[in-house]
């Protein structure tokens, strides 16, 4: 079963434009991660915050996490074509990091 | 350094046919993680290794698949027999275990490619 909700499924911008996606969960979580996959690779991890953290950024990713709405987001900032690729949240547990991974927003960025 | 291995990328075999996965972690990583994605969903654990021992197998479906991970480094996935419905991406990732104010943690999982399996 899937925790996390991403939102909105799917996201078409303009290169240079923002681009936010959301996640929502149900159950207490140590941390939250997002991850990228492009069409037909692997994940890459992207950013992680922990349960007592409100935002994070690495380079033009902003991530907030809201623990009393069980939500996050993701902003990347400027966005390039190369971001088009499908963005997934994920919630870790404490021991063992066990990541529950949610459907994914599919970002198409047009040049 | 090299990233999580995965052999084959891909496979397509006939229902009722055996199938095998293989996965060598990142160098170090004593945690391992078999997921397996549907297409259109996020990643589904399937079986985490702690070093030689599988500590979370709840979501393998053990009447047909099974793993192992000799040695604690590299593992293999094994479906027997392969059903339709068994088409997916398997994905392996590895991580570091460590402990933090006496907690034991792992922290970021790195993912390898995937094997893309297609049961006809």
């Amino acid at each position: 079963s899937q925790q996390g909700e991403e939102d909105p499924q799917a996201l078409s911008i303009q290169e240079g434009e923002n681009a936010t996606m959301n996640c929502s969960y149900k159950t207490s979580i140590n941390n939250l991660q997002w991850y990228r996959q492009n069409s037909g690779r692997g994940l890459v991890h992207l950013i992680l915050i922990r349960s007592n953290e409100r935002e994070k950024h690495s380079g033009r990713l902003r991530v907030t996490l809201d623990t009393s709405k069980k939500s996050s987001s993701l902003l990347i900032t400027a966005s390039r074509a190369a971001d088009t690729a499908s963005y997934f949240c994920a919630t870790g547990t404490e021991y063992g990091n066990k990541l529950v991974f949610g459907a994914g927003t599919i970002l198409r960025v047009k040049s | 350094e090299a990233g999580v291995v995965q052999s084959p990328r891909y496979k397509i075999i006939e229902k009722k046919q055996p199938v095998a996965f293989w996965c060598n972690p990142i160098s170090g990583h004593n945690t391992l993680y078999w997921y397996r994605q549907n297409l259109g969903q996020g990643p589904e654990l399937l079986i985490r290794y702690e070093n030689e021992e599988a500590v979370d197998d709840s979501q393998l479906p053990k009447d047909r698949f099974s793993a192992e991970r000799l040695k604690g480094v590299d593992s293999t996935l094994k479906i027997q027999p392969a059903e339709l419905g068994d088409s997916a991406v398997y994905l392996c990732a590895s991580s570091l275990m460590f402990m933090a104010g006496g907690v034991t943690s792992t922290d970021t999982q790195y993912f390898g490619p995937g094997t893309r399996l297609t049961v006809l």
